[in-house]
């Protein structure tokens, strides 16, 4: 099984609707990380928690890094089409730093206008 | 530009060939990444280099791959005698000490 599930696999929604994706481990999250992924290009960053609580915001995404550093929500408000591509976690599980990251399998949005 | 630069963007080889996969950092950023990704897979992590420490090469699925990073900064990644199964997109990514990686736009690798 995989060591950071990543869930809904898949979402479709209406544009103007909120959404969240989740990112779940079953160990401490010394780091967490998203990045968006459009279809052929490479991974953008988006954001890094790393505290218990943690709650950051960049335009209309806000992520969360639960009090016990097992799950990270991203959630989407007033969802738009430049929205669509694929959202990635990336964890760090040893404590430190930040090499080799494990990763999820990602989430593929779709926004229909 | 300021970002990860990768070369080729697209490379079609025959199967038993050799490719080269090249990978231009930031400047100044001391650790780097490489990735495969395979339609339908996650990021599958292949090597990482941190300044002038020994790489760490556990990712890499067989000794068909290697790379090298010379004077700290652009890094190559060797597949000989390719196989289909190495058609993927490969990913490079550099970072600072301790900060998030940034990734390149990818190689798309097809071996017919």
């Amino acid at each position: 099984s995989q060591e950071l599930e990543q869930s809904p696999q898949s979402l479709i929604v209406q544009e103007g609707k909120n959404l969240t994706i989740n990112c779940t481990s079953s160990k401490t999250l010394y780091g967490l990380y998203w990045y968006k992924q459009k279809y052929g290009e490479g991974l953008i960053f988006l954001m890094m928690l790393q505290k218990g609580g943690e709650e950051k915001s960049h335009e209309k995404i806000t992520a969360k890094l639960d009090e016990k550093k097992q799950q990270s929500s991203l959630h989407i408000t007033a969802s738009q089409p430049s929205h669509a591509g694929i959202y990635l976690c990336g964890a760090d599980m040893t404590g430190g730093n930040n090499r080799k990251l494990i990763w999820g399998l990602g989430t593929s949005l779709a926004v229909n206008p | 530009g300021a970002g990860v630069s990768q070369s080729p963007s697209n490379k079609v080889t025959e199967k038993g060939k050799d490719v080269e996969l090249r990978c231009d950092p930031i400047s100044g950023h001391t650790a780097l990444y490489w990735y495969r990704q395979s339609l339908g897979q996650g990021l599958e992590f292949l090597i990482y280099f941190q300044g002038n420490s020994a790489p760490d090469k556990s990712g890499l699925p067989s000794d068909r791959f290697s790379a090298e990073r010379t004077g700290g900064s652009v890094s190559t990644l060797t597949i000989q005698r390719t196989q289909q199964e190495d058609s993927a997109v490969y990913l490079c990514a550099s970072s600072a000490s301790y900060s998030e990686q940034f990734f390149g736009p990818g190689t798309r690798l097809t071996v017919l």
